[in-house]
């Protein structure tokens, strides 16, 4: 079975320091994956998307960039982090082959910026 | 372009009520629809999705959907609440193609009452 694994799990971070989050799928080969943000009391906001290694699609400009280094590997970075960066951050799967992008959510990871 | 709307921001129904989520979606294609869950600093998790099969769909932990393309709506229904069902709610529309994923409604923050 496929599962997905966000880390670390919660992090308080200085405005100004970088960001590093890290996903990571295991089960399935070349899903799409999927950074959201959830600010709170507010819905998703879909921030990345990738279909390959080395493929990101950029939802919305903002200080955040990601990659994927490997084929089952998602990375959220930031070089220097803003109070509005703060958030619950959510990675996601989808099996690309399947064509309906039901998608399968990690853990998130609760972001503070101070 | 897709969207999704979810009438009320928050739904309260006594313990042992049925409980109603509106979902009513716009797609220009006939698209794949999707009910989560999230559990206060959780993940989402699927509740059940509609692909075109049957109309009437079940899910997990009770719940059901009805699509319902004249009416463009999807609504969340369980006959009798649970405490345990105290969460939020979103509803998703995806159109299959591309890899862009889900277009996400706002949820819907579903408190029980004892």
């Amino acid at each position: 079975s496929q599962t997905i694994h966000q880390w670390p799990a919660t992090l308080v971070q200085p405005v100004g320091s970088p960001l590093s989050l890290e996903c990571t799928v295991e089960g399935t080969s070349n899903p799409n994956l999927y950074w959201y943000r959830q600010a709170a009391g507010r819905g998703l906001q879909l921030l990345f998307y990738s279909v390959g290694i080395g493929q990101i699609s950029s939802e919305v400009p903002q200080n955040l960039s990601a990659s994927r280094p490997q084929d089952r590997q998602f990375i959220l970075s930031s070089k220097k982090l803003l109070l509005s960066d703060s958030g619950f951050y959510l990675c996601a799967w989808s099996d690309g082959l399947a064509g309906i992008n039901e998608q399968f959510f990690g853990p998130g990871t609760r972001l503070t910026v101070l | 372009a897709q969207s999704v709307t979810q009438l009320g921001s928050h739904v309260s129904v006594s313990e042992g009520a049925l409980v109603l989520l509106r979902c009513n979606y716009s797609s220009s294609v006939p698209p794949y629809l999707f009910w989560y869950v999230q559990y206060p600093n959780q993940g989402l998790q699927l509740l059940l999705k509609y692909t075109s099969a049957a109309t009437l769909v079940k899910g997990i932990n009770g719940f059901e959907a009805e699509f319902k393309k004249s009416e463009t709506s999807f609504h969340l229904t369980k006959p009798s609440a649970h405490m345990s069902d105290a969460a939020e709610y979103f509803c998703a529309v995806s159109s299959g193609g591309g890899a862009d994923g889900l277009t996400f409604g706002k949820g819907t923050h579903l408190i029980i009452q004892p």
